[in-house]
């Protein structure tokens, strides 16, 4: 059956530093993925999208690559911030299907 | 635009009775998704709608959640009688649909937080 791991449920880093988030899939062929924010109390945000022929896309500080050969997704955010601290949905979609949501990374950025 | 509205914010019931969740889809939009989500299952989706036509409702748990879309702004779902395990936040999200066979980021409603004692 299709699985979407997300690497670890809770992910700590110090401000400044680097985050990367890592989202893998199993008997899936995604067409695209979407990366989405979702803040406590909230419903989750759209942040990115990235197709299978795109091997990397950026939007500020943050970066997704796309893999299709390791099955996998990472999403980076450089220079990090306290207020980037949120749990991140990778949601990979097959093509002419509806996306897929993974169980989220809470990242917590540490001052 | 308001972005997508949903209404009531908070809902305690008691097991047994009725649930009306409603959803106000952003204007434009034409497709509408009704998710549940919950620590341990995460973001499921229940049903999704193109065009007000139900096109998957797999993720529907059991006959007693039903949904519909009478219009292109309006959306419930309804849960019949209503059990303790219903109880987690529920989100409506709605989007542009699908171009190229991918599909539109989808806009997130505040989510109604259902409460089953």
């Amino acid at each position: 059956s299709q699985k979407i791991e997300q690497n670890s449920e809770a992910l700590n880093i110090q401000e400044g530093k680097t985050a990367t988030l890592t989202c893998n899939y199993t008997n899936y062929s995604p067409a695209y993925l979407q990366w989405y924010r979702q803040d406590p109390g909230r419903g989750p945000v759209f942040l990115l999208l990235i197709r299978e022929n795109e091997k990397e896309k950026r939007k500020e500080r943050l970066k997704v690559t796309f893999d299709t050969t390791l099955k996998q997704s990472l999403f980076h955010i450089t220079a990090s911030q306290p207020a980037d601290s949120a749990t991140y949905l990778c949601a990979p979609g097959e093509y002419g299907q509806n996306f897929v949501f993974g169980p989220g990374t809470r990242l917590s950025v540490l001052p | 635009d308001a972005g997508v509205i949903q209404s009531p914010r908070h809902e305690v019931t008691e097991m047994g009775q009725e649930v009306t969740l409603r959803c106000k889809p952003i204007s434009g939009h034409n497709s509408l998704f009704w998710y549940r989500q919950t620590m341990m299952r995460g973001l499921e989706l229940l049903i999704y709608f193109n065009n007000n036509v139900p096109i998957d409702d797999s993720g529907m748990p059991e006959d007693r959640f039903s949904a519909k879309m009478p219009n292109a702004s309006f959306s419930t779902l309804k849960i019949q009688p209503s059990e303790p395990r219903d109880s987690a936040v529920y989100f409506c999200a709605s989007s542009r649909g699908t171009s190229g066979g991918i599909t539109y980021e989808q806009y997130f409603g505040p989510g109604t937080r259902l409460t089953v004692t």
